[in-house]
């Protein structure tokens, strides 16, 4: 089974809008941390917002917002008035905490997203 | 301050060839991670290091991949012979501590590798 989902594989949005990117994940590990990256057409990996399993409130970075939903599962990225430099494909991961050793994060399959004029 | 680094930025090669790619971890880090991203199957991670030890190596695909770190400031991904499929772009990333679900991860530039 998949760790992460990630149901948009492609998503059109006018400039100024709102975009919200689906997330799901699956884990038995009662402590986890959730993480957006955003890759732009160069390629470089950027991180964008941290959520962690036991916080009682929703992540926010400036204009990116985390609606962490623990019993569905669930961590939506939240883009508010969208810009034409957010175009990129965005990655929902994962890192799980069980085991005591440093795991690496699982990454969904990504969500591209174009901002149109 | 400098990130992780990662070298070649580009590497093209003929199928047989050893590839060998290169990555300098952020100072003071102690984990450090190889992933592989392909167009098929997304960002896979092949190996991670914690204190210069290899902790897990499951998603390294074949005995071909292999993957080293002689010290806490250099690790290197080795594929021999290479082959067409392994065409991918490798990413190194690196994070604080382990064990830390928190910490985030910091990923070089990667390496854009083509086998031809």
């Amino acid at each position: 089974a998949q760790k992460i989902t990630q149901t948009q594989p492609g998503m059109f949005v006018q400039e100024k809008e709102a975009v919200t990117l689906d997330c799901t994940y699956d884990t038995s590990d009662p402590s986890y941390g959730l993480f957006w990256y955003k890759q732009p057409s160069s390629g470089e990996m950027i991180f964008l917002i941290y959520q962690g399993s036991y916080d009682q409130q929703n992540a926010t970075e400036g204009r990116y917002s985390l609606n962490f939903q623990k019993a569905r599962k669930s961590a939506n990225l939240v883009i508010s008035a969208s810009q034409l430099g957010d175009s990129a494909m965005y990655f929902c991961a994962m890192r799980e905490r069980s085991g005591g050793g440093a795991d690496g994060l699982t990454f969904g399959k990504g969500t591209h997203l174009i901002i149109q004029p | 301050d400098a990130g992780v680094i990662q070298s070649p930025r580009h590497e093209v090669t003929e199928m047989g060839q050893e590839v060998t790619l290169r990555c300098k971890p952020i100072s003071g880090h102690n984990s450090l991670f190889w992933y592989r991203q392909t167009m098929m199957r997304g960002l896979e991670l092949l190996i991670y290091f914690n204190n210069n030890v290899p902790i897990d190596d499951s998603g390294m695909p074949e005995d071909r991949f292999s993957a080293k770190m002689p010290n806490a400031s250099f690790s290197t991904l080795k594929i021999q012979p290479s082959e067409p499929r392994d065409s991918a772009v490798y990413f190194c990333a690196s994070s604080p501590r382990a064990g830390g679900g928190g910490e985030k991860l910091f990923f070089g530039s990667g390496t854009q590798l083509s086998v031809l």
